[in-house]
């Protein structure tokens, strides 16, 4: 199966500040019809996950600029700009290029 | 509107079955996959399995000995069925259509 390492495991951002978060496949998750699905979600306390990046770097319906997605093959980056309280939370990656699908581990987004 | 409806025991005994269905609504389960994703309490997610829009189903390898997943399209529900729960199985247990929407999830508590 593959295996997604998340790092850091935890994030301590001001607000305004910049978060990035990676997201390291054991292997490539280019499929074999060329797209990429790996998505980043943001899981908030006591709320279930929601979307915010698709296939790599394409946001979801009503996710603010501030968040974008890039990379490719095994490594992958979600990078926030100018926190907002409203983003704190565990940031989740999820691969769905290869059976079975996995998620990563997860980064807490806190402020410092 | 797109809405799912996670529903079943909050209990299980060890060693027993849990039956869990997910009512959807806005959306047709011929056109769109579910998936289920579970997350004991205070960690990650975990992804269960996915039936698809044709009806096949993929499982997470650690619990495909155990799982089953299928759906009634006439009545809008997808079920989950997973026997040989043990305490570590205890966890908050979501559907969601495709990753994008997701229900409000469904504490599973396994306990004697």
């Amino acid at each position: 199966d593959v295996v997604l390492t998340q790092t850091p495991v935890s994030l301590l951002i001001s607000l305004g500040g910049q978060a990035s978060i990676s997201c390291r496949s054991s292997q490539s998750l280019v499929h074999s019809n060329g797209n990429t699905y790996l998505h980043w979600y943001l899981q908030k306390p006591g709320q279930s996950p929601q979307l915010l990046i698709y296939q790599v770097s394409n946001r979801f319906s009503g996710i603010p600029d501030r968040f974008s997605g890039s990379g490719s093959g095994t490594d992958f980056t979600l990078k926030i700009s100018r926190v907002e309280p409203e983003d704190l939370g565990v940031y989740y990656c999820l691969q769905r290029t290869h059976n079975p699908y996995t998620f990563g581990a997860g980064t807490k987004l806190e402020l410092k | 509107q797109v809405q799912l409806k996670e529903s079943g025991p909050g209990l299980v005994q060890p060693s027993e079955t849990l039956s869990l269905t997910c009512t959807v609504s806005g959306f047709s389960l011929t056109s769109n996959s579910v998936h289920w994703v579970r997350q004991p309490p205070g960690k990650g997610l975990e992804w269960m399995g996915i039936i698809r829009s044709g009806g096949s189903t993929d499982y997470n390898s650690a619990l495909k000995s155990r799982l089953s997943i299928s759906r009634d399209t006439s009545k809008s529900q997808v079920f989950l069925k997973m026997n040989s729960l043990q305490t570590e199985d205890t966890a908050i247990y979501y559907c969601t259509r495709s990753g994008t929407d997701w229900g409000q999830g469904t504490l599973v508590t396994v306990s004697s």
